[in-house]
């Protein structure tokens, strides 16, 4: 059974250009979430996405970020017109359907966005 | 903001057991308590979980406290690829809106296993 899997492991993006992160989660898992983590800091919640509903963006930023997990394929975060500021280790996680607390998330290696 | 406190910091002798402590004295009766581990620059690895009762899988044990005040998170033979940053994290056992669904990373313990 393949862990949670996201493509690309490196990203270099041009500011003003668009990042696209993808993410397939573990086979038979329904729910996947996204972090970030700015250099020498902690992972921050960014949004909680099941399949085709957006559960809980509250820790998006309000611009240029959006986040989809379609009935079919992986889940996406696009970053537009990115800043230098967007450079960070990009992680999502996935879970099966809800146990609520009692269901472990399993996290990706990530995905490391570098804007120059 | 994270509900627990964790030391910075601690070293352990390879082969020894790493005894990570962890304070959420502010848990409710319906949180459960969450490990995780970073090992640089990769993705967060779950550990365990428990939420009254102490826990054991094949990686390490949770022994939470009667008051639940506190746990601890015991790997028994700690080795050099135990190195990494520990997190403890408190998570609701049901989830009622925004904000309850993510697991908040704070700053963790960076343990060290020493040769």
């Amino acid at each position: 059974n393949a862990g949670v899997m996201q493509n690309p492991r490196h990203l270099v993006r041009r500011r003003g250009q668009e990042a696209r992160l993808r993410c397939s989660p573990m086979k038979g898992h329904s729910h996947v979430y996204w972090y970030r983590q700015l250099p020498e800091e902690g992972l921050k919640f960014m949004v909680y996405l099941q399949k085709e509903n957006i559960i809980d963006e509250s820790g998006m930023p309000k611009e240029r970020f959006s986040a989809e997990f379609p009935k079919e394929g992986p889940s996406i975060l696009r970053i537009q017109q990115v800043v230098r500021g967007d450079s960070a280790a990009y992680f999502c996680a996935s879970s099966p359907p809800s146990g609520g607390g009692n269901t472990e998330a399993f996290f990706g290696q990530g995905t490391r966005l570098t804007v120059v | 903001d994270a509900k627990t406190t964790q030391p910075p910091s601690m070293d352990c002798a390879e082969g020894r057991a790493a005894n990570l402590p962890c304070n959420h004295s502010t848990i409710s009766g319906n949180e459960y308590v969450y490990w995780y581990r970073q090992i640089h620059s990769q993705g967060p690895q779950y550990i365990i979980h428990g939420l009254k009762n102490n826990e054991t899988n094949e990686m390490a044990s949770l022994i939470i406290t009667e008051d639940r005040k506190s746990s601890t998170l015991i790997l028994p033979h700690a080795t050099l690829r135990d190195t990494a940053v520990y997190y403890c994290i408190v998570r609701p056992t049901l989830f009622s809106g925004a904000g309850s669904y993510q697991l908040t990373f704070g700053k963790g313990t960076k343990l060290s296993v020493i040769p």
